[in-house]
């Protein structure tokens, strides 16, 4: 079956970028959605984005000026690049599966998540 | 943008009893785009709905969701000790994700 898991920096200082990978294993990348969700500490889910093997991507509004994600067919993985960070970028990140968009979207899988401080 | 309230946002109740859920969308919201997961602390969540309805395989029957429009239900009868956990709904609707505040189930 699919599985998922968020790679990269713990630790990022204020102002500079985060980028974290997601790769899939057990499974393509192609032909289905693929999304980031955060979890800041002790706050509900929020979703970041997701993207089609096509390339085309829909990102929350209140991030969008920030947040670009990206695919590589050939590792079969996909990215999340969120500049001018702050200390309220402070979460856990999350990849998943956004399967069957075009029928019942859903999350799932989900890959186990990444604490990522943005900290001096 | 479609905003989701759940309610309440904790519920707390002995094992054994029933459980009932609510998520409330800002807007009609076609039920093939909401889904329901379910969260463990230090956990990542978990998928349990979709299509509003549509129970994931393992989920067991004594938990059901139902609902159209702007109210949708989560209930959980026979309140188990696997079943304290954080509850969130989620809506796909016109490309743009979102979830709702959550419901802690203690």
């Amino acid at each position: 079956q699919v599985q998922l898991k968020e790679s990269g920096p713990g630790l990022v200082r204020p102002s500079e970028t985060l980028s974290l990978t997601c790769s899939v294993s057990g499974g393509s990348i192609e032909n289905s959605h693929w999304s980031w969700i955060r979890q800041s500490p002790g706050r509900p889910l929020e979703w970041i984005g997701h993207i089609y093997y096509s390339g085309s991507a829909n990102y929350n509004p209140s991030l969008r000026s920030r947040v670009a994600i990206s695919m590589d067919t050939s590792e079969n993985h996909f990215s999340l690049t969120l500049t001018s960070v702050t200390a309220a970028d402070t979460a856990v990140y999350y990849c998943a599966r956004l399967g069957d968009f075009f029928v019942a979207p859903r999350l799932d899988p989900w890959g186990q998540g990444m604490l990522v401080t943005v900290s001096p | 943008e479609v905003v989701l309230t759940q309610s309440p946002a904790t519920l707390t109740l002995s094992p054994g009893l029933t459980a009932t859920l609510s998520c409330r969308a800002s807007q009609n919201i076609d039920s093939t785009y909401l889904a329901w997961y379910q969260q463990k602390a230090g956990q990542a969540p978990r998928l349990l709905f979709y299509s509003a309805s549509t129970r994931v395989t393992g989920v067991p029957d004594r938990i059901r969701a139902s609902g159209s429009g702007t109210e949708f239900t989560l209930t959980i009868k026979r309140l188990r000790p696997e079943d304290f956990a954080i509850y969130y709904c989620q809506q796909s609707g016109d490309s743009v994700l979102s979830f709702g505040g959550g419901t802690t189930v203690e």
